[in-house]
């Protein structure tokens, strides 16, 4: 069965640079969502966008902007890139109750 | 206040043998889901098994099962015939405002119980 996929899946990044990350959600489904995982935490909730219209907004930076295309996958931007932004960026997609997360990006901010 | 709860930090478990994994949950929405994720040492989230708050059985997903006791305000995980390859973090997750067919909504998560299995 298809998965939800995520590109890249690996990231290294300069401070006060900028990253796109990419997730394609498993097709059909209507719901994406973005989560950050720090070192040793659990997933936090960033922003999730229902039919391409923004649907919710979590503790997400104003550094940070996400959309949702016309073919359903979205894409996270970040700028001005910080020590602290180093994590694993988990894309999620859903349709009715279970929520599939993707492998996941990790960027690693130097 | 923390809206998912964890207690254990670490959990072992002998090979074959069942293990439970606690997380007890707070909110005063009378729709929600409870799921249950598993994430391997190569950091992937798998998707285990759901519960919805209306749901009047347990759900059960193969050797994975959910205690759901809504009055205790707890979904415990029941993994049975424990295998090598069980050994993992495991997220509790919660999703208010679950109104049951097409549902969605921002996942809270419980801090993790690293499961050990031994052979």
């Amino acid at each position: 069965a298809a998965g939800v996929i995520q590109s890249p899946r690996h990231l290294i990044k300069e401070k006060r640079e900028t990253a796109t990350l990419k997730c394609y959600p498993i097709p059909r489904h209507d719901t994406v969502y973005w989560y950050q995982q720090g070192p040793g935490q659990d997933p936090q909730f960033l922003i999730s966008f229902y039919e391409k219209m923004q649907s919710d907004k979590g503790s997400i930076p104003d550094r940070f902007s996400a959309q949702q295309f016309s073919d359903y996958h979205s894409e996270l931007n970040m700028s001005s890139l910080e020590l602290g932004d180093s994590a694993l960026y988990f894309c999620a997609s859903s349709l009715y109750n279970e929520q599939f997360f993707g492998p996941g990006t990790r960027l690693t901010v130097l | 206040a923390q809206k998912i709860t964890q207690t254990q930090p670490g959990m072992f478990v002998q090979e074959k043998e069942a293990v439970t994994l606690d997380c007890t949950y707070d909110t005063s929405d009378p729709s929600y889901g409870l799921f249950w994720y598993k994430q391997p040492s190569s950091g992937e989230m798998i998707f285990l098994i759901y519960q919805g708050s209306y749901d009047q059985q347990n759900a059960t997903e193969g050797r994975y099962s959910l205690n759901f006791q809504k009055a205790r305000k707890s979904a415990n995980l029941v993994i049975s015939a424990s295998q090598l390859g069980d050994s993992a973090m495991y997220f509790c997750a919660m999703r208010e405002g679950d109104a049951g067919g097409t549902s969605y909504g921002k996942l809270t998560f419980g801090q993790g119980t690293i499961l050990t299995v031994h052979p």
